[in-house]
């Protein structure tokens, strides 16, 4: 069975830090990967996904992500956060015409 | 681009009562999707529809039914309110799918709270 583990409820770092949210998957295939973002009180935007080739995917807003088939691991990276980017984060696994399992969410909070 | 509206933005329910919530998209897409969200929680499939008058099943589908009347619009119906309950209903579409790699593009949700 497939899953997805987002580590980290909540992450708190300064305007202009840089930024690594984790996510774990569970898989005895490489999934279909993605990074979804929901800004308060919206729906899910996707910001990233990846199936194949460079293991390091960019997405929107300055945004990548790298698979790790070895750590079974996508996590999301930002070298230097603005305040906007504060929303809850999710990363989402899914197998060609299966389910889409989404993580519980991490919760970015990006300090003034 | 295209736009995925959900109605009612804010629901208010009595236990036992039957709600509906209703989502249009303009993408044109094949399948949608209803998602519940619960607080700090990820999202979890109720039921999703690969095309008009389709419905399949997903992993939270007891307590709910829905119906997809036309390509655009996809209904989701709370057959029996829980008291106290409190979660947000995504609607979300992708072009073809279901679950494949087409991005799925969501409404800004409706906010359920059963007094």
């Amino acid at each position: 069975a497939q899953s997805v583990t987002q580590p980290d409820a909540r992450v708190t770092v300064s305007e202009g830090a840089s930024l690594q949210l984790r996510c774990k998957y569970s898989s005895s295939v490489t999934p279909y990967l993605f990074w979804y973002v929901q800004y308060p009180r919206q729906g899910l935007q996707l910001l990233l996904k990846y199936y194949s080739g460079d293991p390091v995917v960019q997405g929107v807003n300055g945004f990548e992500a790298e698979f790790s088939k070895s750590n079974s691991s996508f996590h999301l990276r930002k070298a230097s956060v603005h305040w906007s980017d504060s929303a809850v984060y999710f990363c989402a696994v899914s197998i060609s015409n299966n389910r889409i399992f989404f993580g519980d969410g991490t919760q970015l909070v990006v300090k003034p | 681009g295209g736009i995925i509206t959900q109605t009612p933005k804010f629901l208010i329910g009595q236990e036992g009562q039957k709600l509906t919530l209703k989502c249009q998209q303009n993408f044109n897409h094949d399948t949608m999707y209803w998602y519940r969200q619960d607080s700090g929680k990820g999202l979890r499939l109720i039921y999703y529809s690969i095309t008009e008058n389709d419905l399949q099943k997903g992993d939270l589908s007891e307590g709910y039914d829905a119906s997809r009347e036309k390509k655009s619009s996809f209904s989701l119906t709370v057959t029996s309110a829980q008291k106290n309950e409190m979660a947000v209903f995504l609607c979300a579409s992708s072009i073809n799918g279901p679950f494949n790699q087409d991005t799925q593009y969501f409404g800004p949700g409706t906010r359920l709270l059963v007094l």
